[in-house]
């Protein structure tokens, strides 16, 4: 299993609402990472997990909250979200922190806040 | 700070043809690496090619090439036999010495048939 599984594809959510977005991967990675993109834009790194532990936080809002339950999995809870916040949230993973091999990408969650 | 630019915002090119994509960059380090991903409309963002700095050697992925110069800080992308599947924004990318990655702005590849 060579890919990055995100769930779901599409998200639609009212500004009150809470909700999560799924990232899995099953190659062993240890390194997992949550970027935003907007349209026409590169990806913007939110937050990065290495060995299941938070290391970096881009001075992300609250209203996003990391989880890492196991090696495979990565959760993004939203609460709160609000209609700027609409964007392509990919996931993606690499062996590790310091291994430059580059990332492995899911294909992303289109979130639209209203 | 470290930087990538990329100035071509959209480039086309016959099918069939080459093209090549231009990315400089900017960075203190002498140990980097260097990418080229590629986003279809599908959205997942593909690694195409990997270059590391102390390589002289420029890498090469089927049709894919890139224009490796290290003193320019250079790092151009050929496309080869230009396919309508290469149809996508291509970002260029450096990972810093954190072993985050830097993006370019992207530049969207249109192939024409």
């Amino acid at each position: 299993d060579t890919e990055v599984t995100q769930t779901p594809k599409h998200l639609v959510m009212g500004m009150t609402n809470k909700k999560s977005l799924k990232c899995e991967q099953h190659m062993g990675h240890r390194a997992m990472y949550w970027y935003k993109q907007k349209a026409k834009k590169p990806p913007e790194l939110m937050f990065v997990y290495s060995y299941e532990k938070l290391s970096i936080n881009e001075s992300v809002p609250s209203r996003f909250s990391p989880e890492c339950p196991n090696s495979s999995l990565l959760n993004l809870h939203l609460h709160a979200l609000q209609p700027e916040d609409s964007a392509l949230y990919l996931c993606a993973s690499s062996q590790g922190q310091g291994v430059t091999y580059g990332y492995t990408f899911g294909s992303g969650t289109r979130l639209t806040v209203v | 700070a470290q930087t990538v630019t990329q100035s071509q915002p959209e480039m086309s090119v016959q099918e069939a043809e080459t093209v090549t994509l231009s990315c400089t960059y900017d960075t203190s380090e002498s140990d980097y690496y260097l990418f080229w991903y590629k986003q279809p409309p599908s959205r997942q963002m593909i690694l195409v090619i990997r270059q590391e700095a102390y390589k002289q050697q420029n890498a090469t992925e089927n049709r894919f090439s890139v224009n490796f110069q290290k003193a320019a800080k250079s790092f151009s992308l050929k496309i080869s036999d230009s396919q309508l599947g290469d149809a996508a924004m291509y970002f260029c990318a450096l990972m810093d010495s954190n072993y985050q990655l830097i993006w370019g702005a992207g530049t969207k590849l249109i192939i024409k048939p």
